[in-house]
């Protein structure tokens, strides 16, 4: 059965570093998302992109955030200068439509030191 | 504002029991409706989805759910619980099928024997 992977599975930095979140979405799907939970918390929409733009994004992704896609299969997430705040699970998600229902990832826990 | 409400934190059911895990929304427009599973180091699975149509929807692993409009719940129910269903399941709502859903705070399931 087809499914989203991330990569790493948990990791640690430290705060102000730069840190790269990978994910390969389903291959047919033309959707992507990142959500985030912090310990506690609910999860959170960060952001969505479709046709190589970002086609909606919440108050969260502010200016530290990006999103890209520099290939045919991965789709990353990008936190410019890591603060405490940051640490939570972060999904990748995809989809085929928007219509449609996503695809999570298994999550990468980031932990910001 | 969209918000949804999962009242019960934790659940403790015996082994062969029924069950029902409550979520009440607050949304503008027909929404979009799931719940998801997510077991330990495990990403967020869908276990069942409403659009529209049928309000009685069935999902994976026996589960079913039932939309209703009036009270806006969308309760998620299980006739005999099985100890591998011991997880945290999160109810969602959204717009459209993927982009920009709203999560509750998740109901934890323990399953005794």
């Amino acid at each position: 059965e087809p499914e989203v992977t991330q990569t790493p599975s948990h990791q640690v930095t430290q705060m102000g570093q730069e840190v790269i979140l990978r994910c390969v979405p389903i291959s047919n799907h033309l959707y992507f998302y990142w959500y985030r939970q912090i310990l506690g918390q609910k999860v959170e929409f960060l952001v969505s992109f479709y046709n190589n733009e970002i086609s909606e994004k919440s108050e969260i992704f502010d200016d530290q955030f990006s999103v890209e896609r520099p290939d045919g299969s991965n789709f990353t997430l990008k936190i410019r200068s890591t603060k405490l705040e940051d640490s939570a699970m972060y999904f990748c998600a995809s989809s085929n439509d928007r219509d449609t229902e996503a695809f999570f990832g298994q999550g990468t826990r980031l932990t910001v030191v | 504002a969209q918000s949804v409400t999962q009242p019960d934190i934790h659940i403790t059911v015996s082994e062969g029991a029924s069950l029902e895990l409550r979520c009440n929304y607050s949304y503008g427009a027909t929404p979009y409706l799931f719940w998801y599973v997510q077991s330990p180091g495990q990403g967020l699975q869908l276990l069942l989805k409403y659009f529209s149509g049928d309000t009685l929807v069935q999902g994976i692993k026996g589960f079913e759910a039932e939309f209703k409009r009036s009270q806006s719940s969308f309760n998620l129910r299980k006739p005999s619980v099985h100890w591998s269903d011991a997880a945290e399941y999160f109810c969602a709502v959204g717009q459209t099928g993927a982009n920009n859903l709203f999560f509750g705070t998740g109901t934890r399931l323990t399953v005794i024997p």
